[in-house]
C-alpha cells in the first residue's frame, strides 16, 4: 500500500519561505508525477506543481514565480519551497501521487498525504 | 484559468440520486477525457472516486458513476447514503495552466 507523509514546520513567518517535504513509502518513487496541492481554510484545492522523478517539474502559473519542487530519489521523498509568504498562503499543503496519461498529461491523483496545515503568521 | 464551476450545494434523502456537475470550456473538461471527482470528509485527504471521466477505482462503490457531455462533467451518487455526506471536487487537465480542480459542493443527507 503506497503511503505519503508530509513533514514540516507549522508556521512561518511573512516574507520567509515554506519548505514542506514528502516522504513515500510502499512504492518506487518512478514513473509518476508526485505533486503539491494546497487548501486554504474552508475553501477549496489548488495544484501547486509536480516533479517527475527524472527532475523535471511543472508548475501552476499562478504560483510559479515563487515555487520550487525537487526530488531525492535515494531517500523516497520530494520537497517543496514557496517564497516570499503570505497570510493568503496559509492552507492545508497536501503531497500526491499523480497518474500520467497520454501524451504525457497529468491525469489523476491515486494516493495523498494526510496533509499538513501551515500558517503564515508573524 | 479559473476554477471548474460546481454548485455549492446538493442535497437528497436517503436512497435517492443524485448528480453533481461540473462546468469547464473547450480546454478543460470539454477537450481531454482526463475528469477525476474527488470524495472529502472534514479534515481528511480528498479520495480518489472517478478517473477519465467514467471509471472507478477499486474498492469505490458503483453507487458512483460518471459522466461527460461537452464542456460539461457529472457525478451521480445512487442509492445516496449518509456515509456520502462530504465536499467532492472535480478536476481535469487543461491545456493553458496544466490542471484545475473545480470549486466544490457539498453533499448533504436529508
Amino acid at each position: 500500500q503506497v503511503q505519503l507523509q508530509e513533514s514540516g514546520p507549522g508556521l512561518v513567518k511573512p516574507s520567509e519561505t515554506l519548505s514542506l517535504t514528502c516522504s513515500v513509502s510502499g512504492d518506487s518513487i518512478s514513473n509518476y508525477y508526485w505533486s503539491w496541492i494546497r487548501q486554504p481554510p474552508g475553501k477549496g484545492l489548488e495544484w501547486i506543481g509536480y516533479i517527475y522523478y527524472s527532475g523535471s517539474t511543472n508548475y501552476n502559473p499562478s504560483l510559479k514565480s515563487r515555487v520550487t519542487i525537487s526530488v531525492d530519489t535515494s531517500k523516497q521523498q520530494f520537497s517543496l519551497k514557496l517564497s516570499s509568504v503570505t497570510a493568503a498562503d496559509t492552507a492545508v499543503y497536501y503531497c500526491a501521487r499523480g497518474v500520467i496519461g497520454g501524451s504525457w498529461m497529468l491525469d489523476y491523483f491515486d494516493y495523498w498525504g494526510q496533509g499538513t496545515l501551515v500558517t503564515v503568521s508573524s | 484559468q479559473s476554477a471548474l464551476t460546481q454548485p455549492a450545494s446538493v442535497s437528497g434523502s436517503p436512497g435517492q440520486s443524485i448528480t453533481i456537475s461540473c462546468t469547464g470550456t473547450s480546454s478543460d473538461v470539454g477537450g481531454y477525457n482526463y475528469v477525476s471527482w474527488y470524495q472529502q470528509h472534514p479534515g481528511k485527504a480528498p479520495k480518489l472516486m472517478i478517473y477519465d471521466v467514467s471509471n472507478r477505482p477499486s474498492g469505490v462503490s458503483n453507487r458512483f458513476s460518471g459522466s461527460k457531455s461537452g464542456n460539461t462533467a457529472s457525478l451521480t451518487i445512487s442509492g445516496l447514503q449518509a456515509e456520502d455526506e462530504a465536499d467532492y471536487y472535480c478536476s481535469s487537465y487543461t491545456s493553458s495552466i496544466l490542471y484545475v480542480f473545480g470549486t466544490g459542493t457539498k453533499v448533504t443527507v436529508l
